[in-house]
């Protein structure tokens, strides 16, 4: 069974458009997050959730907006899309030790092309 | 400025060496994680390290923490062609939700 999953894994589009990437996990864990790798390979946070309330949202533009339905899914929306939007962007859950998240289990990523 | 720099930051070997990364900061972190990435897929984990000193084993690779939890380093022995990938460190940010990623270390192992 796939521990965490994200659709599309692939997602051309052009500039101006709004597009959504969905994910789902299966671990039971608390905490989810939308990282986003660059094409040097740098993967950043934006957001974070945990058990469906933001609590990491990084200097990301507000043309990204996280929707967590249930803390199993975790969606990200985004508006208004730009060339600089086009890069690797991986759906992760973990689950909390002490207070503190730690160990990613991420999904296969989801490489957005804006042209 | 980075939080986990990591180095080398791309290193080509051949199969049968040795090899040693390091992932250093300035800031005291409660754990470390090690992650390796391989092209089109998520980073999976590889180790967690907690305690200062701490040393881990996974067959031929050997994870460091050091003392004053501020850096740590992987280390494989005999590496193998399987071995090439991304490998990144990470860990919670001391006192924060936040997450950090190294700024990796690409590995190829030629056969």
């Amino acid at each position: 069974d796939t521990a965490v999953s994200q659709t599309p894994k692939y997602l051309v589009t052009q500039m101006g458009n709004d597009k959504s990437i969905k994910c789902e996990q299966n671990l039971g864990h608390d905490t989810m997050y939308w990282y986003k790798q660059d094409s040097k390979k740098f993967l950043k946070i934006m957001f974070s959730y945990n058990n469906k309330e933001l609590i990491i949202n990084e200097t990301v533009p507000n043309r990204f907006s996280p929707k967590s339905p249930d803390k199993a899914h975790l969606n990200l929306h985004i508006n208004s899309l730009e060339l600089g939007d086009s890069a690797v962007y991986f759906c992760a859950s973990s689950p909390r030790e002490a207070g503190w998240s730690y160990e990613q289990y991420f999904g296969p990523g989801t490489r957005l092309t804006v042209t | 400025t980075q939080l986990l720099e990591q180095s080398p930051q791309f290193l080509s070997i051949q199969e049968g060496e040795n090899l040693t990364v390091y992932c250093n900061s300035s800031s005291v972190f409660s754990s470390l994680q090690w992650y390796r990435q391989e092209p089109g897929e998520g980073p999976v984990l590889l180790v967690t390290v907690v305690t200062g000193g701490e040393v881990k084993k996974l067959k031929r690779l050997t994870f460091q923490f050091g003392d004053a939890r501020k850096d740590s380093s992987l280390h494989i022995t005999a590496a193998q062609p399987g071995d090439t990938g991304l490998y990144l460190c990470a860990g919670p940010y001391s006192g924060t939700y936040k997450y950090i990623f190294g700024t990796g270390t690409r590995l190829k192992v030629l056969a």
